[in-house]
């Protein structure tokens, strides 16, 4: 069955950043596309982007452009999100999910915690 | 960008009852809409794309539909399970949600 696993909670201080991975299963890896969601406290659940699993080649959510860096390890089916210049409001839950329009499978999302 | 707007932001209703779900985009989205469903504490849930595709393992009592800027998401017979918050997301034109409907029971 199709599994998307995410790495646990982070605790990060400002200014920092972080690299969360979400390793796929259950099907060929580099068929579909992984987008990466927001959600904060609020409940408000925004796209971030999207990597080609199989290119390599990436989209972003204007917002988020210099904020996340999206990359892929095809040999472990994993893809990883880096987010940099941590702030307060990178505190969310952030969810890998497959494809980059349906999301129809979702990873167990992972807290980011950012503070000092 | 275009705008997702939910309402009502939050439904109360008892269980047997039939539950619609408003979702408006800021400009025509040609159908590409899909519909998710967020349980407390968990991630969520494809029920339903393209408008009114619903997906494999759905209870039939959920259901969509619309066009143009306008769309809706039914649930015929309201069940305890389906106590959940509920996400409208377009992928015509960038990729937005809606700020979410909470669906609780009466």
């Amino acid at each position: 069955q199709v599994q998307l696993h995410q790495s646990g909670a982070e605790l990060a201080k400002p200014d920092s950043a972080v690299k969360l991975s979400c390793k796929a299963s259950g099907y060929i890896f580099t068929t579909y596309y992984i987008s990466w969601i927001k959600q904060t406290t609020g409940q408000a659940l925004e796209y971030i982007g999207h990597i080609n699993t199989g290119s390599g080649r990436t989209n972003y959510n204007e917002k988020f452009k210099g904020k996340a860096t999206l990359t892929v390890d095809k040999s472990a089916s994993t893809v990883f999100m880096q987010l940099s210049s941590l702030t307060p409001d990178d505190s969310a839950v952030y969810y890998c999910t497959r494809r980059g329009d349906l999301f129809d499978y979702w990873g167990q999302g992972v807290m980011v915690t950012v503070s000092s | 960008d275009i705008q997702m707007t939910q309402s009502p932001s939050l439904l109360s209703a008892s269980v047997g009852d039939r539950v619609t779900l408003n979702c408006k985009a800021s400009q025509n989205i040609k159908k590409n809409l899909n519909w998710y469903q967020q349980k407390l504490g968990e991630a969520p849930k494809l029920l339903i794309d393209y408008t009114n595709n619903l997906q494999t393992g759905i209870p039939s009592r959920f259901s969509g539909s619309g066009s143009g800027t306008d769309y809706t998401l039914t649930i015929s017979r309201l069940q305890p399970e389906d106590v959940a918050t509920y996400y409208c997301y377009q992928y015509d034109s960038g990729r937005t949600f809606g700020g979410g409907t909470k669906l609780e029971l009466k």
